[in-house]
């Protein structure tokens, strides 16, 4: 258990809605990062906050937003969902900013557009 | 940009053989290098990290991997395979320029035939 926690673990929606996935991460991290991983790319990186701020950005779409609240959860929202958006989203946090690279993973929350 | 790419995207072993993985990343500047492993149905989790120093790190469950940087290339090694090693494994690039940026290649499988 990585002490990342990740909801929902599965979700299936249709074109064209909207849906907010959460992150929980380990006690004590002020970084979150967001991750997308498809079939047939690696690991992509969307985007990065650290205490409620955003540290830096991937290549998240315009339709996709994410956000730090003070309790430091994340919630990482995507709009007008197209079938390509189907995909593993992983959250990941850290310490710091990130430096040392020694990230914590949740187990993932799983997204199927049909 | 900055990038990291695995050639292998799925290696078959026997137990007991030896195993190199392969990675590359393309930044002309100091980087830190990582390899991560997800095993079936767990979270991503830190194998090792290089930062500066011995280009030869060692890591957890007899995992090494060597920087050399005249390659751009950061390989994992272990010489000797067990069925329980079967996993997929990320390598990982963080440029100092950019802390929180932590690039992934798109994964290699690794399966382990006992």
């Amino acid at each position: 258990d990585s002490g990342v926690t990740q909801t929902p673990k599965h979700l299936i929606t249709a074109t064209g809605q909207r849906v907010t996935l959460r992150c929980s991460p380990r006690s004590g991290d002020l970084s979150v990062y967001w991750y997308q991983q498809s079939l047939d790319q690696g690991l992509q990186f969307l985007i990065q906050y650290y205490n409620g701020e955003e540290r830096a950005k991937g290549n998240i779409l315009e339709r996709f937003s994410a956000q730090q609240f003070p309790d430091l959860h994340s919630e990482l929202n995507l709009s007008s969902l197209e079938l390509g958006d189907s995909a593993l989203y992983f959250c990941a946090s850290s310490v710091g900013q990130g430096a040392t690279g020694e990230l914590f993973f949740g187990e993932g929350s799983r997204l199927t557009v049909l | 940009a900055q990038s990291v790419s695995q050639h292998n995207h799925h290696v078959i072993l026997s137990e007991a053989a030896s195993l190199e993985l392969g990675c590359n990343y393309s930044y002309g500047g100091t980087v830190n290098l990582f390899w991560y492993v997800q095993y079936p149905g767990q979270h991503l989790q830190l194998l090792l990290k290089y930062f500066s120093g011995d280009p030869l790190v060692k890591g957890i469950k007899g995992f090494e991997a060597e920087f050399i940087k005249s390659k751009f290339s950061f390989n994992l090694r272990k010489p000797s395979v067990q069925w329980s090693d079967t996993a997929e494994y990320f390598c990982a690039v963080n440029v100092n320029s950019s802390a929180s940026k932590i690039i992934f290649g798109s994964g290699t499988r690794l399966s382990i035939r006992p």
